[in-house]
């Protein structure tokens, strides 16, 4: 079975540029998580989708950053304009979801930021 | 805030040996516990999962200790080996979304 897909792994961008990170996750699951990981801590929920609707995206900063899951499949996280303290590894995330607490969720490798 | 509190932040281990991590909790909205591990460069992956009902949870030579009554949990792993070596979370859902609140992580080594 394919896991979560991630692209582009790595980025080095200046800060004030824009970067798109795109996500396929595992065939079926109707959940999807964009979580950011800073060095040495743990990751943190930035946006949750159940299909293609917004469950949870009270920690996403929304004035420089945006997502969206088009069709309920594959998701776009981009930032702009990105800020020195938004390099961490963006981690998209997914589950089978239906509101059930306990549903594994599967991680991607991720796509490693760095704002320059 | 952090809803999940993990320590130590580092820990050192010889080959064979035990290795302990705690974490506590404050949300009793939450109803599952599970532990990921990470390797340099890759997604965390689960390990072991709990629920509050029961109190503890054996995956061969990994065991998950739970005390809903002082809303703490622990990672047991029993003959520690080089391989083990990673970073390890705890996390914990349960209330809105169900989405995994992470602790910050333990850097385990386990020495030859």
């Amino acid at each position: 079975e394919a896991g979560v897909a991630q692209s582009p792994r790595y980025k080095i961008i200046e800060k004030r540029q824009s970067v798109a990170f795109w996500c396929n996750p595992i065939s079926g699951h109707a959940t999807l998580y964009w979580y950011q990981q800073i060095l040495g801590q743990g990751p943190k929920l930035l946006i949750q989708f159940q299909n293609n609707g917004v469950v949870d995206d009270s920690q996403l900063p929304k004035d420089r950053f945006s997502a969206e899951r088009l069709k309920g499949v594959d998701s776009t996280l981009k930032i702009q304009p990105a800020k020195l303290e938004d390099s961490a590894v963006y981690l998209c995330a997914s589950s089978l979801g239906g509101g059930l607490s306990g549903n594994t969720i599967y991680f991607g490798e991720g796509s490693w930021l760095t704002v320059v | 805030q952090q809803q999940v509190k993990q320590s130590p932040q580092s820990l050192i281990v010889q080959k064979g040996g035990i290795s302990i991590i705690n974490c506590a909790y404050e949300n009793t909205a939450f109803d599952y516990f599970p532990w990921y591990q990470q390797f340099p460069g890759k997604g965390p992956a689960l390990l072991i999962a709990i629920r509050p009902d029961v109190s503890e949870k054996k995956e061969g030579r990994f065991t998950i200790s739970f005390n809903k009554s002082a809303k703490q949990f622990s990672l047991h792993i029993m003959d520690s080996q080089p391989g083990d070596s990673a970073t390890y979370f705890c996390a914990a859902s349960g209330d809105s979304g169900y989405a995994l609140n992470f602790g910050k992580g333990t850097s385990l080594l386990v020495t030859p």
